[in-house]
């Protein structure tokens, strides 16, 4: 039973559009939500996280907004650009570092 | 700035060897986890440790071990390699600040099992 889930393996984007990656999960549990940046042949790199009694985080060209009562959360990227081409695990924490992973979605940024 | 650096990169054993994978961080952090990733899912949590002398288990760690006798190292040992157990190892680590504190993440270990 997986408790965190990305629905879409993939995502094409032109660049200077905005991307939107989902992300759903079971666990009302979770106290934090994330997401991570993956490119290839490197370890995963952090990229933002919202903590579970806000709805809203923004960092930059990067904006995640958590929906409890859906439970469902979305990274935007705004403006895309080239060097967001990646795969975006989202993730949840259940305390003490524990993360629990989506599938993970590969962005593709097109000029 | 080395960061969290994982031994070796790459690695092919037989069935039934032993191994350990080794992991270091220079960052004095508390938290350290092991997971690994397979084609299709994401991470995985093998083990984990909250600090010197302390481990627990993740979802996945049966055929792993781990110890912690340092703050710097977390070696994860497979006891008798199985064809199941070929994955991508990722080593990570964080501080245990107030809210959430990133994991920074090694390169990986690519471990094939014949």
């Amino acid at each position: 039973d997986q408790q965190v889930k990305q629905n879409s393996p993939s995502l094409s984007v032109q660049e200077g559009r905005i991307s939107i990656l989902n992300c759903d999960y079971t666990n009302s549990m979770f106290d934090y939500f994330l997401w991570y940046k993956k490119y290839p042949a490197e370890g995963p790199t952090f990229l933002i996280s919202i903590s579970s009694i806000k709805d809203k985080n923004e960092d930059g060209r990067f904006t995640v907004f958590l929906n409890k009562s859906a439970k469902h959360l979305s990274l935007h990227i705004v403006p895309s650009q080239p060097g967001d081409s990646a795969v975006y695990f989202c993730a949840a924490s259940e305390g003490a570092q524990k993360l629990v992973f989506g599938q993970g979605t590969r962005l593709t940024i097109n000029p | 700035n080395a960061g969290v650096t994982q031994t070796p990169k790459f690695q092919v054993l037989k069935t039934g060897q032993s191994m350990t994978l080794q992991c270091a961080q220079d960052m004095n952090h508390e938290y350290m986890s092991w997971y690994r990733q397979d084609p299709g899912m994401g991470l995985r949590l093998i083990h984990y440790s909250v600090g010197a002398g302390i481990t627990d288990q993740g979802e996945v760690p049966n055929g792993y071990n781990v110890s912690r006798s340092t703050t710097e190292d977390f070696p994860l040992r497979l006891l008798s390699a199985a064809p199941s157990q070929t994955s991508v190892y990722f080593c990570a680590s964080s501080s245990a600040g107030q809210g959430y504190q990133p994991q920074h993440f090694g390169d990986g270990t690519r471990l094939s099992i014949l």
